[in-house]
């Protein structure tokens, strides 16, 4: 199975601030990955699809880069509404699996 | 509109059954391939099972493979996932989900049912 390790598990910022999640597959996931936001009481809801592409509707402040075992999530300037838990997630091959998440909160 | 609206989660004792469903619309359903995503109190995502629209395969998590079964009826536009011998760790919110390409297996889910809370526990 593909383990995906997310950094950090959790991380306080404030308004405007440039927010960075990293996710690190144990092997070469080509560029198999999407990132979810989850609020609380909510289903997760697609924000990237293949590391790099936003998902219609989706705000331009989201975005992400990487390829092989290595991606990164940017929020570029933070919004109070962006509170949530936010996962990648790997589909090169079953099982799926997603990252341990990482809570993001408002200083 | 898709929509995707699960049921059929509750309390059940250890060694139980439930069965779930996720109702289906707004969307040519045959042709997707459909999930199970769990999700324990308080922790992450978990897949559980699948169900090609492809092949017709269908693929369960090792933690749940022999007793969970997954099955689709396309007239009915459903979904379902028959669970068996039910364990204290099987305890989540359930959500099905939509593969956003029709015809492949894999893929992001673009959307989620709002999930239906499965408690095992005597």
């Amino acid at each position: 199975d593909i383990q995906m390790t997310q950094t950090p598990s959790s991380l306080s910022a404030s308004v405007g601030d440039r927010v960075t999640i990293t996710c690190r597959a144990s092997q070469d996931i080509t560029n198999y990955l999407n990132w979810y936001q989850q609020k609380l009481g909510k289903a997760p809801r697609l924000l990237i699809i293949d590391a790099s592409n936003l998902e219609t509707g989706v705000p331009s402040r989201f975005s992400g880069s990487g390829s092989a075992t290595d991606f990164t999530f940017t929020i570029s300037s933070l919004q109070p509404e962006d509170i949530a838990t936010y996962y990648c997630q790997q589909y090169d091959n079953l099982p799926i699996t997603f990252g341990q998440g990482t809570r993001l909160e408002i200083k | 509109e898709v929509q995707l609206v699960e049921s059929g989660g509750g309390l059940v004792k250890p060694g139980g059954s439930l069965r779930l469903s996720c109702a289906a619309s707004g969307f040519t359903f045959s042709s997707y391939s459909m999930y199970w995503v769990r999700q324990p109190p308080g922790k992450g995502l978990e897949w559980v099972s699948s169900f090609s629209s492809v092949s017709n395969s269908r693929d369960y998590a090792d933690s749940v493979k022999g007793r969970f079964t997954i099955s689709r009826d396309n007239a009915k536009n459903s979904l379902y996932l028959q669970m068996d011998s039910l364990r204290a760790d099987d305890t989540a919110i359930y959500y099905c989900a939509r593969v956003k390409w029709g015809g492949e297996q894999l893929g992001p889910f673009d959307y989620w049912g709002q999930g239906t809370l499965v408690t095992v526990s005597s």
